[in-house]
Order: C-alpha cells, then sequence, then structure tokens
C-alpha cells in the first residue's frame, strides 16, 4: 500500500499570503492518479485537483498542483478567507486508493 | 446535476447490524464506481472500499475486508454500506463518493451519514 505523508500538519498563514503544502508518497505514484481535495468544518470533502495538476469545475486560478514520482504539491497563490481549511491528497494504484493525513490551513 | 443522498444519521448500540445508503442521480448510476470513505471524529480520511454497480464487482481496502459489506441495487441507484456487528470503534463519519471516470480521483461526495456507536 502506497502511505502519503502531508507537510506541514498545520499551516499559520494570513489573508493574501501563499500556502504551499507538500504530499508525498513512499512509492512512486502515477501523476495521473494524484488528487487534492478541500474539506471545511461539517462538510464533506470538495475535489480541488486531480492528474497531480489540472483544476476541477469551478475551482479558482489560485489554487495549483504540481508534481511528479514521489513529490506533490498544491499552492494556493493568495489566500482568500474561505481557503481556510483542511487539504488532502489522495492516490489511486493498484486497485487501491489512500490518502495522506491532512494538512490544516488556519488563520494566522 | 449529478448528487449522491446519504441516509441520515444512526445512533446503534454494540454488536447490532447497519445497513447505511447512498442513492445517485443526475448520471448514469450503473456506469461509474462508488466508494466508501471514513472519517472518525477529529481525524483523516480513509477509503473502505467500492463497487461498481453495473456488475457488482467490489474491492475492500485490506483494513477493512471482513468488517463491513458494500453492495448496490442498481434498480433504485443506491449504494450500501452495512456491519453485522457493530463496535464503539465504528463510531465515524461515512462518505460516499462517485469516482471520475479517467484519473482514480472522486469527483462527486454524498453528505456524509453520521454513526455513533454507544452502549
Amino acid at each position: 500500500e502506497i502511505v502519503l505523508t502531508q507537510s506541514p500538519g498545520t499551516l499559520s498563514l494570513s489573508p493574501g499570503e501563499r500556502a504551499t503544502l507538500s504530499c508525498r508518497a513512499s512509492q512512486s505514484v502515477s501523476s495521473s492518479y494524484l488528487a487534492w481535495y478541500q474539506q471545511k468544518p461539517g462538510q464533506a470533502p470538495r475535489l480541488l485537483i486531480y492528474g497531480a495538476s489540472s483544476r476541477a469545475t469551478g475551482i479558482p486560478d489560485r489554487f495549483s498542483g504540481s508534481g511528479s514520482g514521489t513529490d506533490f504539491t498544491l499552492t494556493i497563490s493568495r489566500l482568500e478567507p474561505e481557503d481556510f481549511a483542511v487539504y488532502y491528497c489522495q492516490q489511486y494504484g493498484s486497485s487501491a486508493w489512500t490518502f495522506g493525513q491532512g494538512t490544516k490551513v488556519e488563520i494566522k | 446535476e449529478v448528487q449522491l443522498v446519504q441516509s441520515g444519521a444512526e445512533v446503534k448500540k454494540p454488536g447490532e447490524s447497519l445497513k447505511i445508503s447512498c442513492k445517485g442521480s443526475g448520471y448514469s448510476f450503473t456506469s461509474y464506481w462508488i466508494g466508501w470513505v471514513r472519517q472518525m471524529p477529529g481525524k483523516g480520511l480513509e477509503w473502505m472500499g467500492i463497487i461498481y454497480p453495473g456488475d457488482s464487482d467490489t474491492r475492500y481496502s485490506p483494513s477493512f475486508q471482513g468488517q463491513v459489506t458494500i453492495s448496490a441495487d442498481k434498480s433504485i441507484s443506491t449504494a450500501y454500506l452495512q456491519w453485522s456487528s457493530l463496535k464503539a470503534s465504528d463510531t465515524a463519519m461515512y462518505y460516499c463518493a462517485r469516482l471520475g471516470r479517467m484519473w482514480g480521483n472522486f469527483d462527486y461526495w454524498g453528505q456524509g451519514t453520521l454513526v455513533t456507536v454507544s452502549s
């Protein structure tokens, strides 16, 4: 099973700042099968990025994804108040799906 | 509009059985896999298993194999997650989610079903 490790656990930033979230895999992941989700309190997760770098429908362009192999990054270029949430990476491989443990982006 | 609507919150005692549901609409239910994801209180997301309603092909995470059963009734566009004997450690929010066609991601999610197991 591929293990995804996200860092940092918590990111304390101010609105307007840039957020950089990391997702590292225990073995190589196909870029086609790496996704990012946002989850706000009391809500279901929402798909942000699929295929490592493609934005899902309706996702603002301040969200971007990059990376390959074992290292992937989600960047939020300028934090808006509604972006403070928990973010999860997820991969698919060998008929199994795994999630990272999440990064919480909180208001500083 | 694609929607996944889950059944309501449940409060059960240890040892009881339970079946929760996820009804899909707005798309061809038999053409997309439906996955189940657990979120324990204050914790992250865990993939439990997945089913293809078209032929009921089912896969389980090793962590959940034998602990739950996933099924589907395509005639009513509904997927299910069931337990035969609940434990307190099954207390969690459970989400169903549709697997997108090409990229191995879950593109639409249900609103979640909170299961509380307490004596």
